[in-house]
C-alpha cells in the first residue's frame, strides 16, 4: 500500500527565515510525486513535480527535490503569503487510474 | 483559476437525505477524480472516471455512487447521509503528464 508522511505537521516561521518541509514516501513504483498548496477552504493549487531521483524544480521562493525515499519543500525567505497547508502526493506505476495518495500536509505559518 | 468548476460551494443537508455534487473538468480532459477530505482523515480518492466509463475505485462507501456524462462532466450521489459525511469534497482532472488540477470543492454539511 502507498503511504505518504509529511513533517512537520505545522511549522511557524518568521518572515524571511528559510526552512524545509519534508515528504517520506512508500510506493511500489513512482511514476510521479506531487506538491501542492492549499488555502483554508479551497482546492489544492498545483506547484510541482518531480518524477526522478537527483530532480529538482523552483517556483519563486519555493524549490522541490526528490529522492529515492522522500522530497523536500524549501522555502527561501518566506513571506507571509506564503501560509498555507502544503500537500505531498504520490502517483504509483501501474495504478490505473494515475489517482494521487496524499500525506497530512504540513501547515506552514509565517509572520511579520 | 485551475479550469475545473464544482457546483454548489456549499450544501447543508439532514442526516438521511441524498445530494449530488457536480463537477465539470478541465477544457479536452478525459478524466474526472472524486476526492473527500476531512479534519482527521485528510484527502482520500474516491473514484475516478475517464471518458464516462469508471477507471478507479477508492474507499468509497456503498451509499456514494459517481457517473461521467457525454459531455464530460461528472456527478458524485451521496444518499443516506450521516454526520461523519460532512467534509470537503473535491474534483479533479488530470493533464497528459498526470498533473491533477482540482476545483475549489463543494463543503457538505450534514445536520
Amino acid at each position: 500500500e502507498d503511504q505518504v508522511t509529511q513533517s512537520p505537521e505545522a511549522l511557524r516561521l518568521q518572515e524571511g527565515e528559510s526552512s524545509s518541509l519534508n515528504c517520506s514516501y512508500t510506493v511500489s513504483g513512482l511514476r510521479g510525486l506531487f506538491w501542492y498548496r492549499q488555502d483554508p477552504g479551497k482546492g489544492p493549487e498545483f506547484l510541482f513535480t518531480l518524477y526522478s531521483a537527483g530532480e529538482e524544480k523552483e517556483k519563486e521562493r519555493l524549490k522541490a527535490t526528490l529522492t529515492k525515499k522522500e522530497s523536500f519543500l524549501h522555502i527561501t525567505a518566506p513571506k507571509p503569503e506564503d501560509s498555507a497547508t502544503y500537500l505531498c502526493a504520490v502517483q504509483a506505476l501501474g495504478n490505473a487510474g494515475n489517482m494521487l495518495t496524499f500525506g497530512g500536509g504540513t501547515r506552514l505559518m509565517v509572520k511579520p | 483559476d485551475s479550469g475545473v468548476t464544482q457546483t454548489p460551494k456549499h450544501l447543508i443537508t439532514a442526516t438521511g437525505q441524498r445530494v449530488t455534487l457536480r463537477c465539470s473538468p478541465r477544457s479536452g480532459d478525459l478524466s474526472v477524480y472524486w476526492y473527500q477530505q476531512s479534519l482527521d482523515q485528510g484527502l482520500q480518492f474516491l473514484i475516478q472516471y475517464y471518458n464516462g466509463e469508471e477507471r478507479a475505485k477508492g474507499n468509497i462507501l456503498e451509499r456514494f455512487s459517481a457517473q461521467q456524462f457525454p459531455d464530460l462532466h461528472s456527478e458524485l450521489n451521496l444518499s443516506s447521509l450521516e454526520l461523519g459525511d460532512s467534509a470537503l469534497y473535491f474534483c479533479a482532472s488530470t493533464s497528459r503528464q498526470g498533473e491533477a488540477f482540482f476545483g475549489q470543492g463543494t463543503r457538505l454539511t450534514v445536520v
